[in-house]
């Protein structure tokens, strides 16, 4: 089965330090999403994007979050300033369509901030 | 009222046993409601989903009951096997699609041998 692919599976970082999570979608998906894991807690929504634009985003996506499909492969989330708070596993997702269409999530991506 | 509650938090069956897991949902406009699996340092997986428009639908061992006026729905896995131990979540979406699930807590299923 095809999968997603994230890269790094860990990031350790500094508070306030610059972040980019980077995801390998499906080849012929056209909708992709960014989700997170706080440890021990439920997984959330935090963007979908779709023809080059952000079709939705959760409150937690603030300013400090963007999302970008730089070359048309990859898709990336970067977050400007981390805080503690957005330590978290992240993980990427693609489907092909929205209705009834199967999502499909990365291994993800962990991330420390320390 | 986006939110989705998940119970129990653990459960521990036989092997050859039933699980049953249960999810409860306040907003009247979600109309898709998916079952993932999530195996330790993997993403979720889809198991099963369904529309409000059936009360049950089943894949093999894994059935969705769905109670719309209860806004009730849950996931039982019959024959449970130590390959079924991982954590599932159910969720939620409007408009019935994958886009802004709104995921339930989780629950770690054990299956002992």
């Amino acid at each position: 089965e095809p999968e997603v692919t994230q890269t790094p599976s860990h990031q350790v970082t500094q508070m306030g330090q610059e972040v980019i999570l980077r995801c390998v979608p499906i080849s012929n998906h056209l909708y992709f999403y960014w989700y997170r894991q706080i440890l021990g807690q439920k997984v959330e929504f935090l963007v979908s994007f779709y023809n080059n634009e952000i079709s939705e985003k959760s409150e937690i996506f603030d300013d400090q979050f963007s999302v970008e499909r730089p070359d048309g492969s990859n898709f990336t989330l970067k977050i400007r300033s981390t805080k503690l708070e957005d330590s978290a596993m992240y993980f990427c997702a693609s489907s092909v369509g929205i209705v009834d269409e199967k999502l499909f999530f990365g291994s993800g991506t962990q991330l420390s901030v320390l | 009222q986006q939110q989705v509650k998940q119970s129990p938090q653990s459960l521990i069956v036989q092997k050859g046993g039933i699980s049953i897991i249960n999810c409860a949902y306040e907003n009247t406009a979600f109309d898709y409601f998916p079952w993932y699996q999530q195996f330790p340092g993997k993403g979720p997986a889809l198991l099963i989903a369904i529309r409000p428009d059936v009360s049950e639908k089943k894949e093999g061992r894994f059935t969705i009951s769905f109670n719309k006026s209860a806004k009730q729905f849950s996931l039982h896995i019959m024959d449970s096997q130590p390959g079924d131990s991982a954590t599932y979540f159910c969720a939620a979406s409007k408009e019935g699609g994958s886009e802004k699930l709104v995921f339930g807590k989780g629950t770690k299923l054990t299956v002992n041998p």
